[in-house]
């Protein structure tokens, strides 16, 4: 059962470098979201989608851009990073975005920013 | 978001039952309430959520109070594989609402 898969699971990217995370997902979810995970901080919220070819802002947006081109796909694109950006990145899905849906994570893309 | 309290860690010995507590004294009638686990390196995994009775699942148990300000988390028979962070969140109904995940309680499973 893949779930939720990302990539890639480790990356280090120099001040000013550009990189895209994917994120895919094979459960047929309308839902998709990336947060970050910074210690002390518990989970952020980034971007969210509500369906495809939709996005929207979620907590910290900023240095972040994402694309929902096909259902089972959401990327987030950092156009220049910035070493406040080093942080865990988990994508989720969710069926809807009804109060009883758990969302479902991936493993993580551990990034670096020097 | 109404907010929820949880110690920030746990002890319990393997093969022993195990009470993850959690307050939400400011929980509105639609708010769902759901548990999440993180294990080392892993991203959050959901475990169980209910509304107002109880709920079992292969997982765990859910415990919820009379008058839903606080729940319980119940794992029967605790592991070396349920150390973890565990979070406790409250989802409310209606239109698009995030998940908000505290610190959550850290749960050191002792052999």
């Amino acid at each position: 059962n893949a779930g939720v898969t990302q990539t890639p699971k480790f990356r280090v990217l120099k001040t000013g470098q550009s990189m895209t995370l994917l994120c895919a997902q094979d459960m047929n979810h309308e839902y998709m979201y990336w947060y970050r995970q910074d210690p002390g901080m518990g989970l952020r919220l980034i971007h969210y989608s509500v369906g495809e070819g939709t996005t929207a802002k979620g907590e910290v947006p900023d240095g972040y851009n994402v694309s929902r081109l096909k259902k089972q796909n959401f990327l987030l694109g950092l156009e220049s990073a910035a070493p406040s950006q080093t942080s865990v990145y988990f994508c989720a899905s969710s069926y809807s975005s009804g109060a009883g849906q758990p969302q479902h994570f991936g493993d993580g893309t551990r990034l670096s920013i020097l | 978001d109404a907010k929820t309290t949880q110690p920030n860690s746990m002890e319990s010995n393997e093969e022993e039952p195990v009470h993850l507590p959690c307050n939400h004294s400011t929980i509105s009638g639609t708010d769902y309430i759901h548990w999440y686990r993180q294990l080392p390196s892993q991203g959050p995994e959901y475990v169980i959520h209910g509304l107002t009775s109880n709920v079992n699942n292969r997982m765990a148990s859910l415990a919820i109070a009379e008058d839903r300000k606080s729940s319980t988390l119940i794992l029967h028979r605790a592991t070396l594989r349920d150390a973890a962070v565990y979070y406790c969140i409250l989802r409310a109904s209606g239109g698009y609402q995030k998940v908000t995940f505290g610190i959550g309680t850290k749960l050191q499973v002792i052999p």
